[in-house]
């Protein structure tokens, strides 16, 4: 199996300052269709998970333009431009290029 | 609305049996592959088992192999997870999750039903 491995745990984050979360996988993600299937969710306390970002670096439809990601291989990073109070919550990476699917253990964002 | 609507969950024995469904609207269900992820009280996300769009091709944690069972009914716009021989580890709120069209991203998501196996 996959494993995926995300940092930090915990990332305090004052209001309008950037972050950045980084996602490392055991092996390549990159599929035998030449796509590289990591994606990126948040949840919400009491939420279920929303996707935000797909492929690597293709946001979501509806989310925010000051989220972005990117990577390749086996190393991924989430950044956030400017945090808002709307972005706590945990974070996720995801890889869905072999299966079994693997999480991220996950970030949680807080403000600080 | 496009949404996932789950339903089923509750209490259980340990070894005992339930059944979860997750009920598509709002779009159109026979195209897309879907998914059972779950997640522990104050755990992370594990992935479950995975459908394809005809049914063809089936997947399964390694943790729920040959104790559950997912399928689906187009007529029905259902997607099902039969959960056999419960264990307390078992206990966890299950999200039913559409995969992206053509690809593999979980894009879509129900709000989730607590299953919860105690004696």
């Amino acid at each position: 199996d996959i494993v995926m491995t995300q940092t930090p745990v915990s990332s305090p984050v004052a209001l309008g300052q950037p972050a950045s979360i980084s996602c490392t996988s055991s092996q390549s993600l990159v599929h035998s269709d030449g796509n590289t299937y990591l994606s990126w969710l948040h949840q919400r306390p009491g939420q279920p998970p929303r996707l935000l970002v797909y492929k690597i670096s293709n946001r979501f439809s509806g989310v925010p333009d000051r989220f972005s990601g990117s990577g390749a291989g086996t190393h991924f990073t989430l950044r956030i431009s400017r945090v808002e109070a709307e972005d706590v919550g945990v974070y996720y990476c995801m890889q869905a290029t072999q299966f079994p699917h693997t999480f991220g253990q996950g970030t949680k964002l807080e403000i600080k | 609305e496009v949404q996932l609507v789950e339903s089923g969950g509750g209490l259980v024995q340990p070894g005992g049996s339930l059944r979860l469904s997750c009920t598509a609207s709002g779009f159109s269900f026979t195209m897309h592959s879907m998914n059972w992820v779950r997640q522990a009280p104050g755990k992370g996300l594990e992935w479950v088992s995975y459908i394809s769009s005809s049914s063809s091709t089936r997947y399964y944690a390694d943790s729920v192999k040959g104790r559950f069972t997912i399928s689906r009914d187009s007529a029905k716009n259902a997607l099902y997870l039969q959960m056999n021989s419960l264990r307390g580890e078992d206990t966890a709120v299950y999200y039913c999750a559409r995969d992206r069209y053509g690809d593999h991203d979980f894009d879509l998501w129900g709000q989730g039903t607590l299953v919860t196996v105690s004696s």
